[in-house]
């Protein structure tokens, strides 16, 4: 079985440019979450879907972040523009049940880096 | 708050000791409590969950986890530490009955192991 995809695995981009990060979760997983560990601290979460709703989007930090998840396969975050806050690893997850107390699936994450 | 500590940085331990890797954890009900790893340039591994029953829990690797409600605590513990246990783990925790299935992780402790 597959694992949890994440394209691209790095990305450096200039202030003020666009980005957008693409997740791939185990297929049949109703559930993905979109996380990012900033600067060595601790990982935070930014949204959850389910299939294609998002469940929440308490964790995302204003709107130049834009989540995606057309047709409640794979998910897509925009970065628009970018700050050089916003560098950091993020990760995207998928689990297979709502409401069950499965285990999240982690992919390898993308490193972005914001000059 | 729900909230996760994860007290020490790093923790050197020589190969064949045993280890700890400590956490304490604050929620406002029962808690779902979660080990990961993170090896070198990979995505984050499950290691094991506590959701509820025996207090000790046993995973991947060799690894256990023992819950303490009075202590609020998940410490991970393993008997005999391989090098290639070295890795940055991180625990996270998901509110009992919350309506998301988001995770709160703590900021990752570093493992390393002196051959």
């Amino acid at each position: 079985e597959a694992g949890v995809t994440q394209f691209p695995s790095h990305s450096v981009i200039e202030k003020g440019q666009t980005v957008t990060l693409r997740c791939d979760p185990i297929s049949g997983h109703d559930n993905l979450y979109w996380y990012r560990r900033v600067m060595g601290k601790e990982i935070k979460f930014l949204l959850h879907f389910v299939k294609e709703s998002k469940q929440d989007e308490s964790g995302m930090p204003n709107n130049r972040f834009l989540a995606e998840r057309t047709g409640g396969t794979y998910s897509t975050l925009k970065v628009q523009p970018a700050e050089l806050e916003d560098s950091g690893v993020y990760f995207c997850a998928s689990s297979q049940e709502w409401g069950a107390v499965d285990e999240q699936f982690f992919g390898p994450g993308t490193r972005l880096t914001v000059l | 708050a729900q909230s996760v500590a994860q007290p020490e940085d790093q923790v050197n331990v020589a190969e064949g000791n045993p280890l700890t890797v400590k956490c304490t954890y604050s929620v406002s009900g029962n808690p779902y409590l979660f080990w990961y790893v993170q090896y070198p340039n990979r995505g984050l591994q499950f290691l094991l969950k506590y959701i509820t029953g025996d207090n000790l829990v046993k995973g991947s690797y060799g690894f256990e986890a023992e819950f303490n409600k009075s202590q609020t605590s998940f410490h991970l513990k393993k008997p005999s530490a391989l090098v290639s246990d070295s890795a940055l783990y991180f625990c996270a925790v998901r509110d009992h009955g919350g309506a998301t299935n988001k995770l709160i992780f703590g900021t990752g402790t570093l493992l390393a192991v002196q051959p």
